[in-house]
């Protein structure tokens, strides 16, 4: 079975902080991506990484940065927390080439305050 | 670009009844759709996935029709039960790196 973790279930952060939410797949996936999932939007793709050190932006990368230093990790790192950064984070990873299929984590709950 | 959207927020069904979920995109070139099943506190978890040299596939208890004529994706969960509760996602293949479009979701009540 395929395990994706992400670090945090529930997180709160001040406006202004440097907020790291963590994800890590077990399964030697290419692929790896960060979506926020907000009420009535369904899930928008912030980044994505397609191997270790490469990153691409996503639909809504604003606010956002990510590192992928080992193919098992990727990070989602908010430079600056804001409120309106509250949110579900959901990380997700796919096998890569032909491999639509994506494999999620539980999610973080981030309330900036 | 790609947009995917689903044609109801919310579905309401008595337990033992059919279920129907709608999914419309925009892409005519896109190649691959799936489903997913997001229970309370939970990741999105596959369902069922189909290709677009298929009109149809199923699961257990679940169907996905896919018409590419006027662009619209479906799914059928036969006789529903209380833990079918969730929200339904679809998405739809798009582009390179193998990315998934989402659809807004689906909330699907089952009443007993």
């Amino acid at each position: 079975d395929v395990k994706v973790t992400q670090s945090s279930r529930y997180l709160v952060k001040r406006t202004g902080e440097k907020v790291f939410l963590e994800c890590v797949q077990d399964m030697d996936h290419e692929n790896m991506f960060w979506y926020r999932q907000d009420p009535g939007l369904g899930l928008r793709l912030i980044y994505f990484s397609y191997d270790v050190k490469m990153k691409e932006k996503g639909d809504i990368p604003e606010g956002y940065s990510v590192s992928r230093e080992k193919k098992e990790r990727f990070s989602l790192i908010l430079e600056s927390a804001s409120t309106n950064q509250t949110s579900m984070y959901l990380c997700a990873s796919s096998i890569g080439t032909d491999g639509y299929e994506q494999y999620f984590g539980p999610g973080t709950r981030l309330t900036v305050t | 670009g790609e947009s995917v959207g689903l044609h109801l927020p919310t579905l309401s069904v008595q337990e033992g009844d059919n279920s129907i979920i709608n999914c419309a995109y925009s892409n005519s070139a896109s190649d691959y759709f799936i489903w997913y099943k997001q229970e309370s506190g939970k990741g999105p978890q596959f369902i069922i996935d189909i290709r677009s040299n298929m009109d149809k596939r199923q699961g257990q208890r679940v169907t996905v029709l896919l018409n590419k004529t006027v662009k619209h994706l479906s799914l059928q969960i036969a006789a529903t039960q209380p833990g079918d509760s969730a929200v339904y996602f679809c998405a739809v293949g798009s582009g390179g790196y193998n990315k998934l479009i989402f659809g807004a979701g689906t909330r699907l009540a089952v009443h007993p």
